[in-house]
């Protein structure tokens, strides 16, 4: 099975700007989280999405928003860029049903800076 | 409060000696799944080994086992016969369940401790 993949894997933004970034789950997962990670704050969960919902959200501001498709493609927006949103975002695939249990496959990322 | 702790920002050893990374976890929920994750400087996400807070059995995927003391809330990974390509940041993980049963806030959540970067020496 192919893995996950992330588009794009770099990008330069100003602030003010907003940005789109996209997620590609391994075929036959309906889950898809969203992660950033930055040296200071460490790993972060952004939100996850299943089946076109969103079933769980971090904490972060609402310049930060998702959305998934039905073939469960996942993008997630970030409105009015601060120079805070440089990071890594890291979005992870899962079948969704699994619980607790459940191991979650990371895509490469996508490393946005934000000048 | 801290749920998951890494205590080691950075751990060496020698190429094909064993080394253990600690991770000490906080929660009350009796049942949890704990998760490594390898990163290399490329950024991907790499799962290494999964334990879950009922299994009775230390978790072992080929050179990686998992030293779980659940009285100590701790879950150590364990890298046997280091190499060269062992050289990354291992990040510790956990989920927590009962929320997840009562409502689903913990659903895709992964709590991440800080990661310790291990460096395998020639």
């Amino acid at each position: 099975k192919a893995g996950v993949t992330q588009t794009p894997r770099y990008l330069i933004k100003t602030r003010g700007q907003q940005v789109t970034l996209s997620c590609s789950p391994i075929s036959g997962h309906r889950s898809v989280s969203w992660y950033q990670q930055t040296p200071g704050q460490g790993l972060q969960f952004l939100f996850e999405y299943f089946s076109e919902t969103q079933r769980n959200k971090g904490n972060f501001p609402g310049r930060f928003s998702g959305r998934q498709f039905s073939n469960s493609r996942s993008e997630m927006n970030v409105s009015t860029l601060e120079l805070g949103d440089s990071a890594l975002y890291l979005c992870a695939s899962s079948p969704g049903t699994s619980g607790n249990r459940e191991t979650q496959y990371f895509g490469p990322g996508t490393r946005l800076l934000v000048l | 409060a801290q749920k998951i702790t890494q205590t080691q920002p950075g751990m060496f050893v020698q190429e094909k000696e064993a080394v253990t990374l600690d991770c000490t976890y906080d929660t009350s929920d009796p049942s949890y799944g704990l998760f490594w994750y390898k990163q290399p400087s490329s950024g991907e996400m790499i799962f290494l080994i999964y334990q879950g807070s009922y299994d009775q059995q230390n978790a072992t995927e080929g050179r990686y086992s998992l030293n779980f003391q659940k009285a100590r809330k701790s879950a150590n990974l364990v890298i046997s016969a280091s190499q060269l390509g062992d050289s990354a940041m291992y990040f510790c993980a956990m989920r927590e369940a009962a929320a997840l049963n009562a409502g689903g806030t913990s659903y895709g959540k992964l709590t991440f401790g800080q990661g310790t970067i291990l460096t395998v020496h020639p």
